[in-house]
């Protein structure tokens, strides 16, 4: 069984342009969330989607941040425009429902020069 | 609210000694814990969860943990460690809203 993939593994840009991240989940996997770690800190939730709707995105933060998961499949998430402290590992995980495991993607590397 | 606390940055061993990272946790109601590792330029590993049941928690790569309900404790264990355990752990609890909530990471060194 596939787990979780993200692309790209890696994206460097520059402040004020745009970077879209992907996450597949693992097939059937209804649930999907979207979380970072900026440099040496904790891994914080960004949103929680089930299927195509999103449950909770308080950790959003801010309106240069965009996620969406057409069709309940995979999900993208959109920095525009990207800022310095937008730079970090994004991570993606999915899970079939509470409470089980999430199981996370190899995340994308965020680099905002 | 729900979190985790992971009081050491980094924990050095001998290879074939005993591991213990630790963990803290506060929640309100029943504690959903977890731990995951990270390996260099890998993404978050799975290795076990307590969700009920018996305290002692066996996961992958021969890792366990205890939880301890009067201590607010899950600490992760292994009975000898290996130069390939050295990486990441992080120590998680599941939030109200089904999020996860990290500790900060405790690097684990396993010199040979």
């Amino acid at each position: 069984e596939a787990g979780v993939t993200q692309f790209p593994s890696h994206s460097v840009i520059e402040k004020g342009q745009t970077v879209t991240l992907r996450c597949d989940p693992i097939s059937g996997h209804d649930n999907l969330y979207w979380y970072r770690r900026v440099m040496g800190k904790e891994i914080k939730f960004l949103l929680h989607f089930v299927k195509e709707s999103k449950q909770d995105e308080s950790g959003m933060p801010n309106n240069r941040f965009l996620a969406e998961r057409t069709g309940g499949t995979y999900s993208t998430l959109k920095v525009q425009p990207a800022e310095l402290e937008d730079s970090g590992v994004y991570f993606c995980a999915s899970s079939t429902g509470f409470p089980d495991t999430q199981y996370f993607g190899p995340g994308t590397r965020l680099t905002v020069l | 609210a729900q979190s985790v606390a992971q009081p050491e940055d980094q924990v050095n061993v001998a290879e074939g000694n005993p591991l213990t990272v630790k963990c803290t946790y506060s929640v309100s109601g029943n504690p959903y814990l977890f731990w995951y590792v990270q390996y260099p330029n890998r993404g978050l590993q799975f290795l076990l969860k307590y969700i009920t049941g018996d305290n002692l928690v066996k996961g992958s790569y021969g890792f366990e943990a205890e939880f301890n309900k009067s201590q607010t404790s899950f600490h992760l264990k292994k009975p000898s460690a290996l130069v390939s355990d050295s990486a990441l752990y992080f120590c998680a609890v599941r939030g109200y809203n089904n999020d996860m909530r990290f500790g900060a990471g405790t690097r684990l060194t396993v010199k040979p």
